[in-house]
Order: structure tokens, then C-alpha cells, then sequence
């Protein structure tokens, strides 16, 4: 099993442009979640979902939108990148009443 | 609003000290309270606690929730160089889950 994996590791943008970041799991795991984190905040949930089909906004939706297609993906697009979006992402899937599982990250830089 | 405030947010301490990490909530439909470790990636599982006064341990560390005054706590004994870390604690509600700021731990040798 790969777990929670995350696509890309790194990326740079310039303002205004556009891009998705892809979360997968193999876990069949029902929850998907999509954070974020910057020094000294913690983890801020930007949106997530309670299956295939579904999301809902969480704490700073703002500028993000989601999607999920497919059970084991779930799409975090910013449609016009701005520099307060540069932060490291975070994505996590889980079972209900269980723990979360975390991918790896993705590093995102907005000039 | 939700929210989940960690105390201290940061903490030096030697080798072999023992460190008390705190984490309150204010949350609705509170439903579990987790703790995770956070070195240079991303967050690992240390505890999941649902009910009041039920210590869980694992090793040296150890956590209980207190959902009458809604706080937990995390215990680590004997202190070693490689807790060094940050420390997570999470609360869900709903379907939610929300973090709070962390508390970075320095051990030094």
C-alpha cells in the first residue's frame, strides 16, 4: 500500500496563474481532507469530504475550490494563485472514528 | 467558533526532564481529541482519546482528556533528543477536524 500520496512535491507559481494539486489514497478511506500550514499556525483545514461526491468548506476555504470524482481522489484547485497562498499543503484520509493518515506534502511557492 | 489553544508554544528542556504539553478546545459535537508528533514531514499518530479519565500510554508518553473542564494533556517522561518535534493536537466535531497551533519541543542533549 502507498498510503496517502501526494502530486507534485514542490511547485513555484507566478500570480494569477492556476493549478491543482492531487491527493490519492489507497486506503479506501471514506474521509479526505486538505490542509494547510504555515510557520507558527498549526494546520488549517481549507476544505474536505465525507465521500465520493462530497465536500464541504472547513476553516479557510477562500480562493480554493475541491473536488472528488473518484473515492481515492480528492482535487484541491486554486483557480488565481496569490502570494498568501504560499504555504505547505497538507492532505489527510481516514475511516470514521479513526485516526488521520498524511501524505507527504506539497511545498508551494507563489511570486 | 471552534477552536483548540495549545500551551506552550514552545518548550526547551534537557535530556531526562519530563514535559506536560496542554491543549484546550472549544468545539460543538465534540467527538474525539488527537495528538500527533510533527518532525520534518508530515504528522504521525501518537493518540486518540474519546472518553474523560482513560489515560492511553504508549512508551513514555502518555495523554488523558478531561472533557468536563475540555482539555487534554501529553505526557512525555525521561525526555530523549529525538522527541525533539512539534507537538499537534487536533479535535474533531462533526465531520471537522481542527488543529491547534502546535508546540515545538526542544530536547537537548
Amino acid at each position: 500500500n502507498a498510503g496517502v500520496t501526494q502530486t507534485p512535491k514542490f511547485r513555484v507559481l507566478k500570480t494569477g496563474q492556476s493549478m491543482t494539486l492531487l491527493c490519492a489514497q489507497d486506503m479506501n478511506h471514506e474521509y479526505m481532507y486538505w490542509y494547510r500550514q504555515d510557520p507558527g499556525m498549526g494546520l488549517r483545514l481549507i476544505h474536505y469530504s465525507v465521500g465520493e461526491g462530497t465536500t464541504a468548506k472547513g476553516e479557510v476555504p477562500d480562493g480554493y475550490n475541491v473536488s472528488r470524482l473518484k473515492k481515492q481522489n480528492f482535487l484541491l484547485g486554486l483557480e488565481s494563485a496569490a502570494p498568501s497562498q504560499t504555504s505547505v499543503y497538507f492532505c489527510a484520509s481516514r475511516v470514521n472514528y479513526n485516526e488521520q493518515f498524511f501524505g507527504p506534502g506539497t511545498r508551494l511557492t507563489v511570486l | 467558533e471552534d477552536k483548540v489553544v495549545q500551551s506552550p508554544l514552545s518548550l526547551v528542556v534537557h535530556e531526562g526532564d519530563t514535559v506536560t504539553l496542554n491543549c484546550s478546545y472549544e468545539v460543538t459535537n465534540f467527538r474525539s481529541l488527537l495528538w500527533y508528533k510533527q518532525e520534518k514531514k508530515a504528522p504521525t499518530f501518537l493518540f486518540m482519546l474519546t472518553s474523560s479519565g482513560i489515560e492511553k500510554k504508549s512508551g513514555r508518553l502518555s495523554s488523558i482528556l478531561d472533557k468536563k473542564e475540555l482539555f487534554s494533556i501529553l505526557n512525555i517522561t525521561a525526555t530523549q533528543t529525538g522527541d525533539s518535534a512539534i507537538y499537534l493536537c487536533a479535535v474533531e466535531a462533526d465531520n471537522d477536524m481542527r488543529f491547534g497551533a502546535g508546540t515545538r519541543l526542544t530536547v537537548k542533549p
